[in-house]
């Protein structure tokens, strides 16, 4: 079945320490997108990539990066600059960046600071 | 600049009961709308969208919204609610911006009463 998979689904992260979320899909979509949601503030677009070796910071990149070394894969590493990371994070995919072009969800990392 | 507005952070209803969550979108031109459901600790899931044509458009799940171009709505509606529909609502417009991204309200948690 064609999807986008994340993993882990749980992830907890010390003080100072980076963390890296995983986005695959197999959708053979080209632009790929991370969000996060915090409760009540809907969802925030932090990176997006619209084409391979090629991203662009969203509206809260910072203390966030991510890489898009292959099609089907674009990992989100959250540093320790981010001072607030607890959130639940999503990763998306579209076909294109036309209006017609749904974005298709993956199933979300919870990260939580320990 | 686009924007989404759900103006009901929660609704409560019985099951059984009719229901309309409700979505005002600002836009500069056409747009493409979009609901989203979310159960909780899940990724979102795309109920149904609207490019053209035909203003009352039907999605899964037994859910309509209707597209009314004077009054910037695009309201969810579902005639009879089962328990299993508790979950959270998003409403989202696009694309814009130079990601091309959709633009995402901030949400509506429905409750269902037996």
């Amino acid at each position: 079945d064609g999807g986008i998979t994340q993993s882990p689904k749980y992830l907890f992260r010390k003080e100072g320490q980076n963390v890296t979320l995983s986005c695959e899909q197999n959708l053979n979509h080209d632009a790929m997108y991370w969000y996060r949601q915090d409760p009540g503030q809907g969802l925030r677009l932090i990176y997006y990539s619209q084409i391979v070796n090629d991203f662009q910071k969203g509206d809260i990149a910072e203390g966030y990066s991510v890489s898009r070394e292959k099609k089907e894969s674009f990992p989100l590493t959250v540093t320790s600059a981010q001072k607030n990371p607890t959130a639940f994070y999503l990763c998306a995919s579209r076909m294109g960046t036309g209006g017609n072009s749904e974005a298709f969800f993956g199933q979300g990392t919870r990260l939580t600071v320990v | 600049a686009q924007s989404v507005t759900q103006p009901d952070i929660h609704i409560t209803v019985s099951e059984g009961a009719s229901l309309e969550l409700r979505c005002n979108y600002s836009y500069g031109a056409t747009p493409y709308l979009f609901w989203y459901v979310q159960s909780p600790g899940q990724g979102l899931q795309l109920l149904l969208k609207y490019f053209s044509g035909d203003t009352l458009v039907q999605g899964i799940k037994g859910f309509e919204a209707e597209f009314k171009r004077s009054q910037s709505s695009f309201n969810l509606r579902k005639p009879s609610v089962h328990w299993s529909d508790a979950a959270e609502y998003f409403c989202a417009v696009g694309p814009s911006g130079s990601a091309r991204q959709l633009t995402f309200g901030s949400g509506t948690q429905l409750t269902v009463l037996p």
